[in-house]
């Protein structure tokens, strides 16, 4: 039973331009949506994250934006850098619990 | 600040061994977390420690223990190893109470292998 799903694999978007990666989820307990990025050979670090009491949030080139109606979120990057190339993860949680992840989209923008 | 820091980097065991990693988290978090990253698949929920105790406990099988020390570091052990035990495993750190908004300090795992 998979609670928070990313159905893209991999994206492909060149520098510049806008990616958008989307996020869905079962679970209308979530109270939080999070979205991590992952390097090889690295842990996945802390990017943006939005409650389910908001339906945007907005840090520089990042912006994650929340339907709760639809139960799908999705992560924008406005322009998209090579250095973005990364997978990200979305991930959700309930108040005092443990964070639920997808399995990730590869993101790679190219030159 | 030091982050989460974990050990051993890398570890090879052989089928049926035990391995036991070992995490140290951010200073003034009590809460440590441990995950799985398979080939293939995203980061599945193993263990999660907060104030020594265990919170709650992913869909693994009882071969996959852990405990927190109460300087708050953790240990994982996995018993009887499988081939399928292959994978990284990462460990997070949050202040007590599940990370909230800002979610998890993440380790750069151990790439534990079985062979």
């Amino acid at each position: 039973d998979q609670q928070v799903k990313q159905n893209s694999p991999s994206l492909s978007v060149q520098e510049g331009r806008i990616s958008i990666l989307n996020c869905d989820y079962t679970n209308s307990m979530f109270d939080y949506f999070l979205w991590y990025k992952k390097y090889p050979a690295e842990g996945p670090t802390f990017l943006i994250s939005i409650s389910s009491i908001k339906d945007k949030n907005e840090d520089g080139r990042f912006t994650v934006f929340l339907n709760k109606s639809a139960k799908h979120l999705s992560l924008h990057i406005v322009p998209s850098q090579p250095g973005d190339s990364a997978v990200y993860f979305c991930a959700a949680k309930p108040g005092y619990s443990t964070l639920t992840f997808g399995k990730g989209t590869m993101l790679l923008v190219s030159p | 600040e030091a982050g989460v820091t974990q050990s051993p980097t890398h570890l090879i065991k052989t089928r049926g061994q035990q391995a036991t990693l070992r995490c140290s988290p951010i200073s003034g978090h009590t809460s440590v977390y441990w995950y799985q990253q398979a080939l293939g698949l995203g980061l599945q929920f193993l263990l999660w420690y907060d104030e020594g105790e265990e919170r709650n406990r992913g869909n693994f099988p009882p071969r996959f223990s852990g405990r927190q020390f109460p300087n708050y570091s953790s240990e994982l052990n996995v018993n009887a190893l499988e081939l399928e035990d292959s994978a990284l495993y990462l460990c997070a750190s949050s202040p007590t109470g599940g990370g909230g908004i800002y979610g998890y300090t993440f380790g750069s795992g151990t790439r534990l292998t079985v062979v």
